[in-house]
């Protein structure tokens, strides 16, 4: 298995509080995401990171900021969480941007804003 | 731009039917396919992948051949088994290759 720790893997916050997701890797992989999932509409791309401190938008960005300031570590901040934003989350990462590499996937966080 | 388009599940069959999950994609050029697989409560893990037009790609009995005539890569399996209850994502890159694009994906059901 590709070592991707999220965490925490559950959380239950109020609406209107900043939440911040992590996402860890052992692999030195250059390329990291933040994925949400959602029934009908699959996983959609909130950011990616290419790099430490480099970073873009993916099609689901608004309401999420990143950074990565180190190569293992790549961080989802909500920052004030709404309604909206209960979702499965999840981190993935791949080694380049060839077009036949594939992405390892963390275990997901399950957050529920309330 | 680049998509991908996948059959509206949940699709259920019993033990030891065939299986078929369709998989069409609109791209630039001829970008490796991807299918992934998520069991439950787990993440998602590549399933197999083909990197060009007439490749087919298989794992664990699933089997799916890269189409570029008809922009398709159907998954299919010939048995399945109550342990390929899962949801089955397909997949490719966009066209810079910078990120996946993943399909809604599909729920399988399998009873015995």
């Amino acid at each position: 298995d590709a070592g991707i720790t999220q965490s925490p893997r559950h959380k239950v916050t109020e609406t209107g509080t900043p939440v911040t997701l992590r996402c860890h890797q052992t692999e030195n992989h250059r390329y990291m995401y933040w994925y949400r999932q959602d029934p009908g509409h699959g996983l959609r791309l909130i950011h990616y990171s290419y790099g430490v401190k480099d970073t873009d938008k993916g099609e689901v960005s608004d309401g999420y900021s990143v950074s990565r300031s180190k190569t293992e570590d790549f961080l989802l901040t909500l920052e004030s969480a709404t309604s909206s934003q209960t979702s499965v989350y999840f981190c993935a990462i791949r080694s380049d941007r060839e077009r036949d590499t594939e992405a390892f996937f963390g275990q997901g966080t399950r957050l529920t804003v309330v | 731009g680049d998509s991908v388009t996948q059959m509206e599940g949940p699709v259920t069959l019993s033990e030891e039917a065939f299986l078929t999950i369709n998989c069409t994609y609109t791209a630039t050029g001829y970008p490796s396919l991807f299918w992934y697989v998520q069991y439950p409560g787990e993440g998602l893990q590549l399933l197999l992948k083909a990197t060009k037009a007439d490749d087919k790609g298989s794992n664990k009995g699933f089997e799916a051949t890269y189409r570029k005539e008809t922009t398709s890569f159907h998954l299919e399996k010939g048995s399945v088994q109550v342990s390929d209850s899962a949801v089955y994502f397909c997949a490719l890159p966009n066209q810079a290759g910078t990120a996946l694009i993943f399909g809604k994906g599909t729920t399988l059901s399998v009873s015995s």
